[in-house]
């Protein structure tokens, strides 16, 4: 039954390492984000993509890249890891332009830069 | 800036009672409003959504907005220790960008 699948659920990487997350839905929505979730700071959105190929910034873009090759997957990549990316990582999507807002979560992947 | 605003907790209410989380949100351009419910290590999942003023019910769940003064909450009737969690506000517009709240973490004490 699961809807929205992160390829890692815990990472640890060194500082300057590029780092790949990998999300991946079988729901057929055409939206999908990437957020961080940091204590006392809520989620925090990174990217998000409503099409294929298609990318936007979110709130906190600095550091970050994606990639929608394909409907079902969206990646983010840390070019260059630091410590301050350490983080909960959660990927999310949605269906279309009126259910944008009603998001399907995916477990979270928990990274560790040293 | 846009903003939710939440009172981070935690909040305590014994098994049985009534827990009220409230929310205030600064953008009026906001349309719809929204509880994620989140377990400690887990991720958020959807238990209510709200666009007009007003109450909507769902079970024990009940969520109020009130866009005159800016204000949504969500009462959960005959609390369980199973509603322990984080609950997270967030408020909509229509360019695919939640705002979010922090969360508040609610404790249901048996």
């Amino acid at each position: 039954d699961v809807k929205v699948t992160q390829s890692s659920r815990y990472l640890v990487k060194r500082t300057g390492e590029k780092v790949f997350l990998e999300c991946v839905q079988d729901m057929d929505h055409e939206n999908m984000f990437w957020y961080r979730q940091d204590p006392g700071l809520g989620l925090r959105l990174i990217y998000f993509s409503y099409d294929v190929k298609m990318k936007e910034k979110g709130d906190i873009p600095e550091g970050y890249s994606v990639s929608r090759e394909k409907k079902e997957r969206f990646s983010l990549i840390l070019e260059s890891a630091s410590t301050n990316q350490t983080s909960m990582y959660l990927c999310a999507s949605s269906s279309g332009q009126s259910g944008a807002n009603v998001l399907t979560f995916g477990a979270g992947s928990r990274l560790t830069v040293l | 800036q846009k903003e939710v605003e939440q009172n981070s907790g935690p909040l305590s209410v014994p098994e049985g009672a009534i827990a009220s989380l409230n929310c205030t949100y600064s953008d009026r351009g906001s349309q719809s409003f929204f509880w994620y419910r989140q377990y400690s290590g887990k991720s958020p999942e959807l238990i209510m959504s709200i666009y007009s003023n007003g109450d909507k019910e769902d079970g024990r769940f009940t969520a109020q907005l009130n866009k005159a003064s800016q204000y949504v909450s969500l009462l959960i009737r005959d609390s369980q220790p199973s509603d322990s969690a984080t609950y997270l506000c967030a408020g909509g517009d229509s360019n695919y960008q939640l705002i979010w709240g922090a969360g508040t973490k609610l404790i249901i004490k048996p």
